[in-house]
């Protein structure tokens, strides 16, 4: 159980194109997804979290309007990196997280490679 | 300012043998503690958690212990297996595991088991 997919598992863009990632809960009810960004070799960042039916609570420093996310539903939250630049090429994972997944632990995604030209 | 600490980048195990990972972490509020696996591009998976009102967790060949007053925990991995060499990522909660509190990670440790 606790099984969480993530769409596209990589993609390249042309800068200044916009990419959506999508984040699925597939097995349990999201009441709260994560996302996360990974440089090479570095921790994972918490870059925002959204609560279902809610504005996202982003993190210092993550610029809201360039990092669109949108939690529709219990199961499916949606990044957008508008108008994506080369120093927005990074590995960006999502984990949903919810009472049914077990005491609140968070399940992640198998993450998406972005890479912007 | 590094709230949560693994302090050796990496590990190396001989198969069979015990692996021992280590984290410290310095917010006093953190309550809740996972371990995650994780593979290069492919997302974390979870391994094993404690609350703070715990001091052992045990799940097969994982075992995490929890020293508060030292604010340290470790994943002990018995026995090692190949299959076990991957970055492993401490992380905390404060709010004891609600299911909307953030995790702070550290930086990650990479076990290698040798055969």
């Amino acid at each position: 159980g606790a099984v969480v997919s993530q769409h596209p598992s990589w993609v390249i863009c042309k800068s200044g194109t916009s990419v959506k990632i999508e984040c699925r809960s597939l097995d349990f009810q999201a009441t709260t997804m994560f996302w996360y960004r990974q440089f090479p070799k570095q921790s994972l960042m918490l870059m925002a979290t959204s609560n279902e039916g809610s504005k996202a609570t982003y993190e210092q420093g993550v610029e809201k309007d360039k990092f669109l996310i949108n939690h529709a539903s219990l199961t499916l939250s949606t990044l957008t990196v508008t108008s994506a630049h080369p120093e927005d090429s990074s590995f960006y994972i999502c984990s949903a997280s919810g009472w049914t997944s077990g005491s609140g632990t968070q399940y992640f995604g198998p993450g998406t490679r972005l890479l912007v030209l | 300012d590094q709230q949560v600490k693994q302090n050796s980048p990496s590990l190396s195990v001989q198969e069979g043998r015990i692996s021992i990972l280590n984290c410290d972490y310095t917010n006093s509020m953190f309550d809740y503690f996972l371990w995650y696996k994780k593979y290069p591009a492919e997302g974390p998976t979870f391994l094993i958690s404690i609350s703070s009102i715990k001091d052992k967790n045990e799940d097969g060949r994982f075992t995490v212990f929890l020293n508060k007053s030292a604010k340290h925990l470790s994943l002990h991995i018995v026995p090692s297996q190949p299959g076990d060499s991957a970055v492993y990522f401490c992380a905390a909660s404060a709010g004891r595991g609600g299911s909307n509190y953030k995790l702070t990670f550290g930086k990650g440790t990479l076990l290698t088991v040798n055969p």
